[in-house]
């Protein structure tokens, strides 16, 4: 099983900032990495697959980098929407695996 | 419209059975891989069971041998039959299309194991 340490679990930001989301796998993966966004109540979202590539629809203001074991998910400049919980999901090998989720909360 | 809606979940007490829907369209589920993904209550997301489009099935260690994964081509619709139902299965059920990352989801159907 590839265990995943997401951080941070909480972040306070305000609208315009620049927040930065990290994901360490616990052995490599190439680029086998997707991030999405989940709002309450409702269903998780893609953002991004392949560690960088964005999912048609969204914002340019996300983006991703990385492989191997580290990566990082970054919002260039926080909107009021994206106030939102988001995880990682590494499809490198069985079990598909999920980081434990970074909260945006707004400051 | 391509969309999945799940349906079957409710209130079941521990060692009981469910079977959860998930009625695809806009698509062929036979012809894409599609997983079920589940969330506890206030808790994180956890891959459940993945079914190939040629029909090789695979399970997260937590649920084999008490979970199995379906599909009825006719009905375009997933199916997760769900036995020996424990209070830690207790979560919303997500069906997902899998092309190993999910970019298709259901908007979730909640079982409650309890007694």
């Amino acid at each position: 099983v590839i265990w995943m340490t997401q951080s941070p679990s909480l972040l306070s930001a305000s609208t315009g900032d620049r927040v930065t989301i990290s994901c360490r796998m616990s052995q490599g993966i190439s680029s086998y990495l997707a991030w999405y966004q989940q709002k309450p109540g409702k269903a998780p979202e893609l953002l991004i697959y392949a560690a960088s590539t964005l999912q048609s629809g969204v914002p340019s203001r996300f983006s991703g980098s990385g492989s191997g074991t580290d990566f990082t998910l970054t919002i260039s400049c926080l909107q009021s929407e994206d106030f939102a919980t988001y995880y990682c999901q590494q499809y490198y090998s069985f079990p598909w695996t999920f980081g434990q989720g970074t909260k945006v909360e707004i400051k | 419209e391509v969309q999945l809606v799940e349906s079957g979940g409710g209130l079941v007490q521990p060692g009981g059975s469910l079977r959860l829907s998930c009625a695809a369209s806009g698509f062929t589920v036979s012809s894409n891989y599609m997983s079920w993904v589940r969330q506890a209550p206030g808790k994180g997301l956890e891959w459940v069971s993945v079914i190939y489009s040629g029909g090789s099935t695979y399970y997260a260690d937590s649920v084999k041998g008490r979970f199995t994964i379906s599909r009825d081509n006719s009905k375009n619709t997933l199916y997760l039959q769900m036995n020996s139902l424990r209070a830690e299965d207790t979560a919303v059920y997500y069906c997902a299309r899998d092309g190993d990352y999910f970019d298709l989801w259901g908007r979730g159907t909640l079982v409650t194991v309890s007694s």
